[in-house]
């Protein structure tokens, strides 16, 4: 199975700040990988998709990049509502694996 | 709007079955694969298993495969989940999800259902 490595596992961040959270994949992936916010009790939410084409809805804060093994989330000016946990997900095959989870706290 | 409603879970000994569901609307559930996810307790997100649109492919996290059978009913618009010789790592909550027709990205996922297998 592909292992998919996120770091840094947590972060701490101030309103208005950039964030980058990484994901290597332990296999070339192309660009099939998504990223998901997920808040205390809630379902995930799907953010990016391809690696860097972002869902419907999702505020343009949000972007993502990356292909092959190496890839990134980055949010720019932090609003207080994107402090959660952010996984990755490879949807290249099977069985399907996520990261380990980041978990963005309020500086 | 696109709705995905998990029901089915609840409490069971180790040893035991239990079998979840996932009603669909909103969307020609009929064709879509669907997945189910799930997460224990203040753990992350763990992959169980998938259902092409038409039944037909099935895959499943090696750790689930035997154990668990991921089915669907069309007619019903309904997604299934039958969960057989649960142990106490089993315990947590699971998710269903669509696969999104133009990426293979899931949205969106239901609320989750909680099974907790305990003695």
């Amino acid at each position: 199975a592909i292992q998919l490595t996120q770091s840094p596992t947590s972060l701490s961040a101030s309103v208005g700040a950039r964030v980058t959270i990484t994901c290597r994949a332990s296999q070339g992936i192309t660009n099939d990988l998504g990223w998901y916010q997920q808040k205390p009790g809630k379902a995930p939410k799907l953010l990016i998709y391809g690696a860097s084409s972002l869902q419907s809805g999702v505020p343009s804060r949000f972007s993502g990049s990356g292909s092959g093994t190496d890839f990134t989330l980055t949010i720019s000016n932090l609003q207080p509502e994107d402090f959660a946990t952010y996984y990755c997900l490879q949807d290249y095959n099977y069985p399907r694996t996520f990261g380990q989870g980041t978990k963005l706290e309020i500086k | 709007q696109v709705q995905l409603v998990e029901s089915g879970g609840g409490e069971v000994q180790p040893g035991r079955s239990l079998r979840l569901s996932c009603a669909a609307s909103g969307f020609t559930f009929s064709t879509y694969p669907m997945h189910w996810v799930r997460q224990a307790p203040g753990q992350g997100l763990e992959w169980v298993a998938v259902i092409s649109y038409d039944g037909s492919k099935k895959y499943y996290a090696d750790s689930m495969e035997g154990r668990f059978t991921i089915s669907r009913d069309n007619s019903k618009n309904t997604l299934y989940l039958q969960m057989n010789s649960l142990v106490i790592e089993d315990t947590a909550v699971y998710y269903c999800a669509r696969e999104v027709v133009y990426s293979s990205a899931f949205d969106p996922w239901g609320q989750g259902t909680l099974v907790t297998v305990s003695s």
